[in-house]
């Protein structure tokens, strides 16, 4: 298996653009997660899915972060306006149990 | 979920053994004790997981005291490659999200 996939790996935008940042699960596992790393706040979970349902998203920052899984082995996570304070790595994550496998990581500058 | 203390940095040669101490006086009875590390520019990586047995996996060995409010992560024989951010995260059972915290950074030194 290839791993949990995200695009793109590196997104520079201007503010108030909207960017869509895209992540494949590992085939088979029914949860995924979305999370956020900065130097400042380290890393925080947004949001997670389970069985392509969102469970939990009471870590997305406020309105302007939305984010999808229209189906087993898709999801998206969509900021609209961007603002420079959401420069940030954002991961990827989907496990079956215990243990969650992350992708590589979107590194996303806003200027 | 309880709340974890570790040590904001530690240094270990190559080749011995690393311990990282984890401190989670507060865990409860459905609490388990994860670990997992973030080499540098990479996303996390599970190490491995307990709740009241020692454990031990082809990466490490976990080992939780009696009264479960501390344990230790061991890294047998480390390589430069085992150089990154170690997590102990304690979840409730059932419980799919992880809160990390700031980590304990392991540097291995030739």
């Amino acid at each position: 298996d290839a791993g949990v996939i995200q695009s793109p790996r590196h997104e520079v935008t201007e503010m108030g653009q909207e960017v869509t940042l895209r992540c494949k699960p590992i085939s088979g596992h029914n949860s995924l997660f979305w999370y956020r790393q900065t130097m400042m706040r380290g890393l925080e979970l947004l949001i997670y899915f389970n069985n392509n349902v969102p469970i939990d998203d009471s870590g997305m920052p406020e309105d302007r972060f939305s984010a999808k899984m229209p189906n087993a082995s898709f999801s998206t996570l969509k900021i609209q306006p961007s603002e420079p304070r959401d420069s940030a790595v954002y991961f990827c994550a989907s496990s079956f149990r215990y243990e969650q496998y992350f992708g590589p990581g979107t590194r996303l500058t806003v200027t | 979920d309880a709340k974890t203390t570790q040590p904001p940095s530690m240094d270990c040669a190559e080749g011995r053994a690393a311990n990282l101490p984890c401190n989670h006086s507060t865990i409860s009875g459905n609490e388990y004790v994860y670990w997992y590390r973030q080499i540098h520019s990479q996303g996390p990586q599970y190490i491995i997981h307990g709740l009241k047995n020692n454990e031990t996996n082809e990466m490490a060995s976990l080992i939780i005291t009696e009264d479960r409010k501390s344990s230790t992560l061991i890294l047998p024989h480390a390589t430069l490659r085992d150089t990154a951010v170690y997590y102990c995260i304690v979840v409730a059972g059932g419980n799919e999200k992880l809160t990390f915290g700031t980590g304990t950074r392991l540097t291995i030194i030739p």
